[in-house]
C-alpha cells in the first residue's frame, strides 16, 4: 500500500488560498489519490479525488503531476469554518486496499 | 435522503463484557466499512461489507466482528472488551464495492471501557 506523508499543520488566515501537498512515492498504476476533511467528533467527509491531472469541484481542486508521486489539494479563500484536519489517502477499489488516515494535515484558520 | 445513522451514539461497559454497535447506510448503499478512531492510532480500518460478505477487513484481532444484513445494515461486535478498546466507532457507507468510492460517515459511536 502506497504511504502518505503531508505537514502536520498548517496556518492560514480568512480568504486566502490554502494549498496542502501530499506525498506518496510508491504510488501504484491502479491507485487513486482522494481527500477527506474532518472536524472534531465528527466523521471523515469526502472532499474531492483524482486520478491525475486536475480535478476541480465545488469545493477544491487536486493537481496531480505527471508522475503522481505528490498532489495538492487547493482550498480557495478558505473561512474560519473550513479549519479542521484533511487526510490524503492513495489506493484502490479491489479487495486489498484499505482507507488508512493517517496523522492528517491540521489546518486553523484565523480571522 | 438521510445520512448514515448509528446507535447508540454514546456507551459505557466494563471490561471482560462485549458490546454490539449498529449502522444503517445511506438508503441504497450496499457497501458498509467500519473504523476505530483514537487520539494515539488516528482512524484505523476495520472491516467492509459489501452485500452481506466481508470484503476485506484491517489489521484487529478477532475479537472484533462484523456483519451484514440483506437490507445493508450492519454490526459490529466487540467481546471480551479492554480498556484500550475505548474509541470512537465510525461507520460508513458507498454505493458501490471498494472503499475508495466516496464513503459517506456516519456521526459514530462513542465507547468507553472502564
Amino acid at each position: 500500500l502506497a504511504k502518505t506523508t503531508q505537514p502536520i499543520s498548517m496556518d492560514s488566515y480568512e480568504g486566502q488560498e490554502v494549498n496542502i501537498t501530499c506525498s506518496h512515492n510508491n504510488i501504484a498504476t491502479n491507485d487513486y489519490i482522494t481527500w477527506y476533511q474532518q472536524f472534531p467528533s465528527q466523521g471523515p467527509r469526502f472532499i474531492i479525488q483524482g486520478y491525475k491531472t486536475k480535478v476541480t469541484n465545488e469545493v477544491a481542486s487536486l493537481f496531480i503531476p505527471a508522475d503522481r508521486k505528490s498532489s495538492t489539494l487547493s482550498l480557495p479563500r478558505v473561512s474560519l469554518s473550513d479549519t479542521a484536519v484533511y487526510y490524503c489517502l492513495v489506493g484502490d477499489n479491489s479487495g486489498y486496499s484499505t482507507l488508512t488516515f493517517g496523522k492528517g494535515t491540521m489546518l486553523l484558520v484565523s480571522p | 435522503k438521510a445520512g448514515v445513522t448509528q446507535t447508540p451514539r454514546y456507551l459505557i461497559k466494563t471490561r471482560g463484557q462485549q458490546v454490539t454497535l449498529s449502522c444503517s447506510p445511506i438508503s441504497g448503499h450496499r457497501s458498509v466499512s467500519w473504523y476505530q478512531q483514537t487520539p494515539g492510532q488516528g482512524l484505523q480500518f476495520l472491516f467492509e461489507y459489501f452485500s452481506e460478505t466481508q470484503r476485506n477487513k484491517g489489521n484487529f484481532p478477532g475479537r472484533f466482528s462484523g456483519r451484514q444484513f440483506s437490507n445493508s445494515r450492519s454490526e459490529m461486535n466487540v467481546s471480551t472488551l479492554e480498556l484500550g478498546d475505548s474509541a470512537l466507532y465510525l461507520c460508513a457507507s458507498s454505493a458501490l464495492a471498494g472503499v475508495f468510492y466516496e464513503q459517506y460517515f456516519g456521526p459514530g459511536t462513542r465507547l468507553t471501557v472502564t
